[in-house]
């Protein structure tokens, strides 16, 4: 069973270029979120989705990123015109419900990088 | 607000000997709190979660969890540590979104050395 899947490991971008990270949840997982782990700090939610909806995006700066999980293919978080801010590693988890649910963990892929020059 | 605190940034132990991390819980009601482990490079891996029942939690690699109510804690143990164990420990505890859905909120992080 292949666990969440994220790519890249790592990108390296450019102020002002577009940062597109890509989630594949764990198979028959239908709740993906999103979090943003900056050094030294946990991990700060930042967007809820379920197939074709966005739940809850209160974590989520309010420009420049936006986060979509299509019926098909994978969850894509993207941030446009990058600044240095935005240099972190972010994690995509999964659950098969809601993590409210009394066993539902989430279940995280290993993160991209993302490097702003 | 609801917040899980670890007061540690790290903790050091020598192999062999017990082990505790500790994380402590802000929370309206019943509290669904969980611990995770994060190796070099690596995402977060679940080791256990207390959601109600007995307060001892046992987890994955031998590793369990005290949920105790008047101290509002939920500390991390394992009575004899290995060196393979020096990793990021996470306590999170799970909230309540504006929307109504739930999430997880960590705390910041104790980084666990056990030295041979």
């Amino acid at each position: 069973n292949a666990g969440v899947m994220q790519n890249p490991r790592h990108l390296v971008r450019r102020r002002g270029q577009e940062a597109r990270l890509r989630c594949s949840p764990v198979k028959g997982h239908s709740h993906v979120y999103w979090y943003r782990q900056l050094p030294e700090e946990g991990l700060k939610f930042m967007v809820y989705l379920q197939k074709e909806n966005i739940i809850d995006e209160s974590g989520m700066p309010k420009e420049r990123f936006s986060a979509e999980f299509p019926k098909e293919g994978p969850s894509i978080l993207r941030i446009q015109q990058v600044v240095r801010g935005d240099s972190a590693a972010y994690f995509c988890a999964s659950s098969l419900g809601t993590s409210g649910s009394s066993n539902q963990p989430q279940h995280f892929g290993d993160g991209t990088r993302l490097s702003i020059l | 607000a609801q917040s899980v605190a670890q007061p540690e940034d790290q903790v050091n132990v020598a192999e062999g000997n017990p082990l505790t991390v500790k994380c402590t819980y802000s929370v309206s009601g019943n509290p669904y709190l969980f611990w995770y482990v994060q190796y070099p490079n690596r995402g977060l891996q679940f080791l256990l979660k207390y959601i109600t029942g007995d307060n001892l939690v046992k987890g994955s690699y031998g590793f369990e969890a005290e949920f105790n109510k008047s101290q509002t804690s939920f500390h991390l143990k394992k009575p004899s540590a290995l060196v393979s164990d020096s990793a990021l420990y996470f306590c999170a505890v799970r909230v309540r979104l504006n929307s109504g859905y739930s999430t997880l909120t960590f705390g910041k992080g104790t980084m666990l050395l056990v030295s041979p």
